[in-house]
């Protein structure tokens, strides 16, 4: 059975950093990209980034490129996102979820992890 | 960047009723489109895939359909369940994804 379990949220000040956690079971976490999708407070769903299976490639929205990395540890199953110079518009839920192509060529997040919340505020 | 909007942001519907939402992408994006539905407090879960391939395990009245800007969802037959917010997605910039600003759908 497949598992997104995100960690590492909490409450942080305004230009400090944070990294959050996605430790994934259940499948071959090597296999496949990984993003991270944030939901602030009554708002919709923005994708935050994105990481090739390997890791070599590496991709980001326009909102928080230069400031978040993300980067993924294979041996561990886990993607993380580590987010620095954070603003109060950066509180959110982040999400993490799986990229499944499968034979139909057209990519789509098919598992989704429960989310952990991010507060940026002093 | 491909933007992407939705109409209405919102709708009351009763059981039964069939329902359409409607996503427009800012440029082409083939059939490279998605539709999520999120109830509250909850992950979102893909239920089209390709414009219009029903994900498995999601109802047969879930229908989608559209390409290059235009896209539908519909819901033949509204049940209680399907209240939340449903969101497109296009995935037609590679492993870069845009949502739309999604659809309130609630059951009156």
């Amino acid at each position: 059975q497949v598992h997104l379990v995100e960690s590492g949220g909490g409450v942080v000040q305004p230009g400090r950093s944070l990294r959050v956690s996605c430790a994934v079971s259940g499948f071959s976490f090597s296999s496949y990209v990984m993003h991270w999708v944030r939901q602030a407070p009554g708002k919709g769903l923005e994708w935050v980034a994105g990481i090739s299976f390997d890791g070599s490639n590496r991709y980001y929205a326009d909102s928080v490129k230069g400031r978040f990395t993300i980067s993924r540890d294979n041996s561990k199953s886990t993607v993380y996102l580590q987010m620095n110079s954070l603003r109060p518009d950066d509180t959110a839920i982040y999400f993490c979820a799986r990229e499944y192509e499968g034979g139909s060529a057209h990519p789509y997040l098919d598992y989704w992890g429960q989310g952990t919340l991010v507060t940026v505020s002093s | 960047d491909i933007q992407m909007t939705q109409s209405p942001s919102s709708l009351s519907a009763s059981v039964g009723d069939s329902v359409t939402i409607t996503c427009r992408a800012s440029q082409s994006v083939s059939t490279f489109l998605n539709w999520y539905q999120q109830r509250p407090g909850t992950a979102p879960k893909v239920i089209m895939y390709a414009a219009s391939s029903l994900q498995r395990g999601v109802p047969s009245r879930f229908s989608g359909s559209g390409s290059g800007t235009v896209f539908t969802l519909t819901i033949s037959g509204l049940q209680p369940e399907d209240f939340g917010t449903y969101y497109c997605q296009q995935s037609y910039s590679t492993h870069l994804l845009t949502f739309g600003p999604g659809t309130r759908v609630d059951i009156k």
